[in-house]
């Protein structure tokens, strides 16, 4: 199994500012006869079913807000909220989807300072 | 608009046999991976395993193999999740989830609002 590992397990971040969680999966996602990484980030606040965010690792879902993005490649990914808003209070995870079991990472819980 | 609506909370004893339901609307039900996950509470997602619908292949991750089934029924466009014998350790919020494209193992979108299982005796 691909192992999914996530930093940090959480954090803190004033509104406004910037927050970013790390991804790091055991071997690479990357696909190499299409260049695709495959990654993705989901968002789950409390009560609530997980939320798709963005996919092939730096493609952002329909309605998701611009100020999330996704980058990076191979093994290592990060997840990026340009100006934190209230609202974006939540627990994030990384998935791959590269090969069975699509395995998450163990999440990373976002707060507000 | 796509949907996939579950089944609702179960409460059981250990030993039970239980089979949860999600039903998916809004889009050719056999072209695309269905699948489970599971949140114990308070904890993280957890990948169970996934269906096609079209000719039923079906993949399970190690850790739920021989403890859960997953099938599917393309005539009423229902995918269920079942135990034969429930334990305590079962008891969890079930998600089911869509491969987010047609044909492929893909993201998971949309998420099922999720079924609450119960175990206790």
């Amino acid at each position: 199994d691909i192992v999914m590992t996530q930093s940090p397990d959480s954090l803190a971040v004033s509104l406004g500012e910037r927050a970013t969680i790390n991804c790091k999966s055991s071997q690479s996602v990357l696909y190499n006869s299409n260049n695709k990484n495959y990654l993705a980030w989901y968002q789950q606040k409390p009560g609530q079913s997980p939320k798709l965010l963005i996919y092939w690792a730096s493609t952002r879902e329909s309605g998701v807000p611009d100020r999330f993005s996704g980058s990076g490649s191979g093994t290592d990914f990060t997840l990026t909220i340009s100006s934190l808003q209230a609202e974006d209070v939540a627990v994030y995870y990384c998935q791959q989807y590269y090969s069975t079991p699509h395995t998450f990472g163990q999440g990373t819980k976002l707060e507000i300072k | 608009e796509v949907q996939l609506v579950q089944s609702g909370a179960e409460v059981k004893k250990p030993g039970e046999s239980l089979k949860i339901s999600c039903k998916g609307s809004g889009y050719s039900f056999t072209r695309y991976w269905i699948g489970w996950v599971r949140q114990m509470p308070g904890k993280g997602l957890e990948w169970m395993g996934i269906i096609y619908p079209g000719d039923s292949d079906t993949r399970y991750s190690p850790s739920f193999r021989g403890q859960v089934t997953i099938s599917a029924d393309r005539s009423i466009s229902t995918a269920y999740l079942q135990w034969s014998s429930l334990r305590a350790s079962d008891t969890a919020m079930y998600y089911c989830v869509r491969q987010g494209a047609p044909d492929t193992m893909s993201w998971f979108d949309p998420w099922g609002q999720g079924t609450l299982v119960t175990v206790s005796s």
